[in-house]
């Protein structure tokens, strides 16, 4: 089974500065994804990045980057240049290998407040 | 290229009353995924098929709870005799196939409140 945890239940930054939202798993499964959300309050969920387990480089997607540390089983997501727009709450998620790829497991989820 | 779409995007059931969630994947897609979020909670698997076909209900209760995936037509979560406690947000998600997975494509998600 996998697991992922969020220990940031809120942050908070300033608008323009870089934030990191903290994400460690627990897997056994030498293949696996990692995934990150954003969830406004309108409630819809946007996939922002993907980082692959075999994957040589850090994930990145415009302000997006993931800071991948396989050792350690991190997966943090970096934003940079805040905006007031990425108020948001923001789910980090894995899937492993197997027979079903999309069956992802979820952390608790990190409320993200940019201030301007 | 329409995302994935679900319907309606708000439900309000009495207590024992059907719910019937509906979900059309993205063209193409014939793998569908449902979650559930609680409120303040993270989504939680429930089942993952495939056309006519059910891969993985892991995560469905035992009870009250059915999923299809027709040859034609939406896949469907149904949830009989709902209670307060069904009350959340259920999402749908689809894929190409199952053999590599870098992104997973959500619909707006079904609110479903039971009063």
């Amino acid at each position: 089974a996998q697991k992922i945890t969020q220990t940031q239940p809120g942050m908070f930054v300033q608008e323009k500065e870089a934030v990191t939202l903290d994400c460690t798993y627990d897997t056994s499964d030498p293949s696996y994804g990692l995934f990150w959300y954003k969830q406004p309050s309108s409630g819809e969920m946007i996939f922002l990045i993907y980082q692959g387990s075999y994957d040589q480089q850090n994930a990145t997607e415009g302000r997006y980057s993931l800071n991948f540390q396989k050792a350690r089983k991190s997966a943090n997501l970096v934003i940079s240049a805040s905006q007031l727009g990425d108020s948001a709450m923001y789910f980090c998620a894995i899937n492993a290998g197997g027979t079903s790829y999309g069956k992802l497991t979820f952390g608790q989820g990190t409320i993200l407040t940019v201030h301007p | 290229n329409a995302g994935v779409m679900q319907n309606p995007r708000h439900l309000v059931r009495r207590r024992g009353q059907e719910a019937r969630l509906r979900c059309s994947p993205m063209k193409g897609h014939s793998h569908v995924y449902w979650y559930r979020q609680l409120p303040e909670e993270g989504l939680k698997f429930m089942v993952y098929l495939q056309k006519e076909n059910i891969i993985d209900e892991s995560g469905m209760p035992k009870e009250r709870f059915s999923a299809e995936f027709p040859k034609e037509g939406p896949s469907i979560l149904r949830i009989q005799q709902v209670v307060r406690g069904d009350s959340a947000a259920y999402f749908c998600a689809s894929s190409l196939n199952q053999d590599t997975y870098t992104e997973a494509f959500f619909g707006q998600g079904t609110r479903l409140t039971v009063v």
